[in-house]
């Protein structure tokens, strides 16, 4: 079955640290998403990458994609305190419209 | 920026008893979904509605399940007869198309059964 699995299931860095997050998936998709969810509420949404891209950017957000290996990476350059939640990637494809969760990277950024 | 609106934030019923979680999508969005993340386990899809019908929907969503839009602004998921394994967060969302991207969520709803 389709799915998104991340990697590490958690990650502790230093403020000013990068931080970088792998997703996997099984079946071909249409795009990947990854969305962040602070502890207890709703998912925000990041940034997608189609099936045709490789590399995407947005502020301190870089996702890549390989869809040779079905792997997605997800780097946040320059963390910061604020950064700390749960970071989960998300796929789709032909002829669904639904998406399918990892279990998500808990991600803290220390002081 | 526009929001999806989701009440209530938190709600405990007994089991057996019926639930409506409501939602108000983003105001010229077409698709809306409904997804459930229990404790600890990962975000699963429950059912995408078009066009005042279900489109798809999961395994999960049974007979117990249903959705409705009853106005123009409205989207609510009812749980007929709620069981202790129904406790989750519920999360509507809602996009302007169909390709799965572009999705709105919602804050959600923490559904807690007794």
């Amino acid at each position: 079955s389709q799915q998104g699995e991340e990697d590490p299931q958690a990650l502790s860095i230093q403020e000013g640290e990068n931080a970088t997050m792998n997703c996997s998936y099984k079946t071909s998709i249409n795009n990947l998403q990854w969305y962040r969810q602070n502890s207890g509420r709703g998912l925000v949404h990041l940034i997608l990458i189609r099936s045709n891209e490789r590399e995407k950017h947005s502020g301190r957000l870089r996702v890549t994609l390989d869809t040779s290996k079905k792997s997605s990476s997800l780097l946040i350059t320059a963390s910061r305190a604020a950064d700390t939640a749960s970071y989960f990637c998300a796929t789709d494809k032909g002829g669904s419209e639904k998406l399918v969760f990892g279990k998500g990277t808990k991600l803290t950024v220390n002081p | 920026e526009p929001e999806v609106t989701q009440t209530p934030s938190h709600q405990v019923t007994q089991m057996g008893q019926e639930v409506i979680l409501r939602c108000v999508p983003i105001s010229n969005h077409l698709y809306f979904y409904w997804y459930r993340q229990i404790l600890g386990q990962k975000v699963e899809f429950l059912v995408s509605f078009y066009n005042n019908e279900i489109s798809e929907k999961s395994e999960i969503f049974d007979d117990q399940f249903s959705v409705e839009r009853p106005d123009g602004s409205n989207f609510t998921l009812k749980i007929r007869s709620t069981k202790l394994e129904d406790s989750a967060m519920y999360f509507c969302a809602s996009s302007a198309n169909s390709r799965g991207y572009g999705y709105t969520f919602g804050s959600g709803t923490r559904l807690t059964v007794v």
